[in-house]
C-alpha cells in the first residue's frame, strides 16, 4: 500500500518530442505528489509537485496531470532536450505522517 | 533559497576509519534527513530528526550514528564501514515533518 509503481524504466526520446513518466499509487492517503530530477552525482532536486485537489499543474515545459479516481499521475515533458536528460522520481507522501515513498525511477535520454 | 549544503563531496575510507558527513541548511526547516543512494535506485531513507530529535531510525546498523547538534546542521558519523556502504549519501530538509524536501548535492562514499 505504501508503493508508488513508476513506467517506464527507461526513456529515449527525440530532442524537440514530449517525454512521458507515469506513476500509479494504492494508498488514498498521500496527499502530495512530487517529482524530482536528478543528474549523475548530484542529489535529487524537486522538479514540480501536485496535490490530488487539482487535475493538473504545469511550470514551463513541465506539466503534472493528476488522476485521482485511477490513482495514477504522469509528468510530461514538452519540447523535450538533451539537458532534460536526468533520471526522474516520481514520490508520494502523507504529509505530517509519512517519509517520501519514491518510485523506482525513469533515466531520460533526449537524443539530437 | 532553497539550499542545503554537504561536505565533504567525496571521501574515500578504509574499513578502519572514523570519518564524519556534514550537512547544513538555513531554510529554518525543522526536520532533516539522511538518505543513501545506490546508483539507478532511489533513495532510501536512513535517519529523520524532527524538532532536532531522532524520530525515525530505519533498521541502520550500529556503524551509521546520526547527530543534530542544532535545528540547522546534521552529521552523520561513519566507523568501521564495510566496501558494500558505498554509496551516495543525501541530506534533506523540510519546514516540518513529512512536507517537500529539499535535497543536498550528496557526499559520494568510497570504503575500501
Amino acid at each position: 500500500q505504501q508503493q508508488v509503481k513508476q513506467s517506464p524504466q527507461s526513456l529515449i526520446v527525440q530532442k524537440g518530442g514530449i517525454s512521458i513518466i507515469n506513476c500509479a499509487y494504492e494508498n488514498t492517503a498521500f496527499d502530495y505528489f512530487p517529482w524530482y530530477q536528478q543528474f549523475p552525482g548530484k542529489g535529487p532536486a524537486l522538479l514540480i509537485a501536485i496535490r490530488p485537489d487539482v487535475s493538473e499543474k504545469k511550470e514551463g515545459r513541465f506539466t503534472i496531470s493528476f488522476n485521482k479516481s485511477a490513482k495514477q499521475f504522469s509528468l510530461h515533458i514538452m519540447d523535450s532536450q538533451p539537458g532534460d536528460s536526468a533520471t526522474y522520481f516520481c514520490a508520494a507522501i502523507i504529509s505530517g505522517n509519512t517519509p517520501l515513498v519514491f518510485g523506482k525511477g525513469t533515466r531520460l535520454s533526449v537524443i539530437a | 533559497d532553497t539550499e542545503v549544503t554537504q561536505t565533504p563531496k567525496h571521501l574515500v575510507m578504509g574499513m578502519t576509519n572514523k570519518k564524519s558527513l556534514k550537512c547544513e541548511q538555513h531554510m529554518g526547516h525543522r526536520a532533516m534527513y539522511w538518505y543513501k543512494q545506490k546508483a539507478k535506485k532511489p533513495p532510501e531513507l536512513m535517519f529523520v530528526y524532527s524538532y532536532e530529535k531522532l524520530s525515525i531510525n530505519e533498521s541502520v546498523p550500529s556503524r551509521f550514528s546520526p547527530e543534530c547538534p542544532n535545528s540547522s546542521l546534521l552529521n552523520l558519523h561513519l566507523h568501521a564501514l564495510q566496501p558494500e556502504d558505498s554509496a551516495l549519501y543525501l541530506c534533506a530538509s523540510s519546514q516540518g515533518w513529512a512536507n517537500e524536501q529539499y535535497f543536498g548535492p550528496g557526499t559520494r562514499l568510497t570504503v575500501t
